[in-house]
């Protein structure tokens, strides 16, 4: 059975610092999703990534995935309030398969 | 132009009662889910229908019965509610694609946030 986890669940940082939030995965896999979710929001596709070494970036965020490590990161440069969120990793449970099981998600709040 | 939409947005009910939780994608996926998130965000999946078909129903009460009357829809009925139903529904649609590897994002609905009484 697929497990994911992610840490740290909780993420207290000051505006202007830089932090990385991890998820690791315990089965094979070739890809990973990063979603977003506002307190009392839905939640939201932030990063795809589709292959070993893949990286994307957007804005103050940048996803990582090294699949022979099992471990996805999510880089924050720079923080500002505006990231403040819940974010969710998600793995699938196989190729092709219609299910993807999430993590626990992280927690951030950006204080001033 | 809502992709995932639920309805209702908010439901209120007291104990033992029968509630639905509406859910419609424009999307043109073939694959539909309910998850629940309880009040430490931790999110669950449900069920899961693809083209009308359940696919995967996890460990839940049988209380719980999703329905699919199209691809396009996949409602939720729950029986006899309980205190520990309450939660926030999420309704979820994908379509896996195959380009080199596949690819089944998710796209959420706006959930739905059940308190029973």
């Amino acid at each position: 059975e697929l497990k994911v986890e992610q840490n740290p669940l909780f993420l207290s940082m000051q505006e202007g610092k830089n932090y990385t939030i991890y998820c690791n995965y315990s089965t094979t896999s070739d890809r990973l999703y990063w979603y977003r979710q506002d307190p009392g929001k839905s939640l939201e596709s932030l990063f795809v990534l589709l292959s070993n070494g893949a990286v994307k970036q957007e804005g103050r965020l940048m996803a990582s995935l090294d699949t022979k490590a099992r471990l996805s990161t999510l880089h924050i440069t720079a923080a500002v309030h505006d990231l403040s969120a819940t974010y969710f990793c998600a793995a699938p449970s196989g190729a092709g398969s219609y299910q993807l099981t999430f993590g626990k998600g992280t927690k951030l709040s950006v204080i001033p | 132009d809502t992709a995932v939409s639920q309805t209702p947005k908010y439901l209120v009910t007291q104990m033992g009662n029968d509630k639905s939780i509406k859910c419609e994608q424009n999307l043109g996926h073939d694959t539909m889910y309910w998850y629940k998130q309880d009040s430490k965000k931790f999110l669950k999946i449900m069920f899961s229908y693809n083209n009308k078909e359940l696919i995967i129903n996890e460990t839940v009460p049988n209380r719980f019965s999703p329905k699919s009357p199209d691809k396009a829809h996949l409602n939720l009925h729950i029986n006899s509610l309980e205190l520990g139903d309450s939660a926030v529904y999420f309704c979820a649609s994908s379509q896996v694609v195959f380009l080199a590897v596949y690819q089944e994002t998710q796209y959420f609905g706006p959930g739905t946030r059940l308190l029973v009484l």
